[in-house]
């Protein structure tokens, strides 16, 4: 069965960096593009970025660029994810997710989801 | 503020038919198509509809899915009270070259 398997939680200091690993299982690795989606306490889904763990090229939203970082192991199936300069504002639950297609595809597995806390 | 728009909150009785609308534009739910996403308090976020009507395996068939123009909905039928969660849409944007979601429906059953 299909398992995303995230690293445990996190508390960072403001200005700190922070790097997630979700661990896949289940499934051909290089076959399904990886995502990260962030939920703030009380708040809605916002897409973070993708990595193609085929070649490992990746994509990020304007808003992210240049202060996330996504990487991959193919030898053990799994994807990182590194944040830097945190802020109290990136306190979050951080999800991995896959979808086989990078427009018209779909979220189907997602990770239990990783809780960063950034506080001074 | 989110790039797709749905109502804050949605209630209905248990057996009702309730909807939850998802607004977007011409570069995300006019061009690509709609998701829709199931998330039960404290859990992880589940697909509920994709590719705008399809049901993955194990949705209950009381859940279905429609999209027109620049819109999209998401139909529940026989409301149950397991069904008390929050319900988010999702598309790939053009013009922002990635995926966007709605701000989310808190749905009550009463």
């Amino acid at each position: 069965q299909v398992q995303l398997v995230q690293s445990g939680a996190e508390v960072k200091k403001p200005g700190a960096s922070v790097k997630i690993s979700c661990k896949a299982s289940g499934y051909t690795f290089p076959n399904y593009y990886m995502h990260w989606v962030r939920q703030a306490p009380g708040q809605g889904l916002e897409w973070m970025g993708i990595i193609n763990p085929s070649g490992g090229g990746t994509s990020f939203a304007q808003k992210f660029q240049g202060r996330v970082t996504m990487t991959r192991d193919t030898s053990t199936s799994t994807v990182y994810m590194e944040v830097s300069s945190l802020r109290s504002e990136d306190t979050a639950v951080y999800y991995c997710v896959r979808s086989q297609q990078l427009r018209n595809g779909y979220f189907d597995y997602w990770g239990q989801g990783t809780l960063v806390t950034v506080s001074s | 503020q989110s790039v797709l728009t749905q109502p804050p909150s949605a209630s209905g009785t248990p057996g009702q038919r309730v909807t939850i609308s998802c607004s977007g534009s011409s570069s995300n739910i006019g061009s690509n198509t709609v998701n829709w996403y199931q998330q039960l308090p404290g859990t992880a976020p589940k697909l509920l509809i994709y590719s705008n009507n399809q049901r993955p395996s194990g949705v209950p068939d009381r859940f279905s899915g429609s999209k027109s123009g620049t819109s999209a909905s998401l139909a529940i039928r026989g409301l149950q009270s397991e069904d008390e969660a929050d319900y988010y849409c999702a598309a790939w944007d053009d013009s922002l070259d990635g995926w966007v979601f709605g701000g989310g429906t808190k749905l009550t059953v009463l």
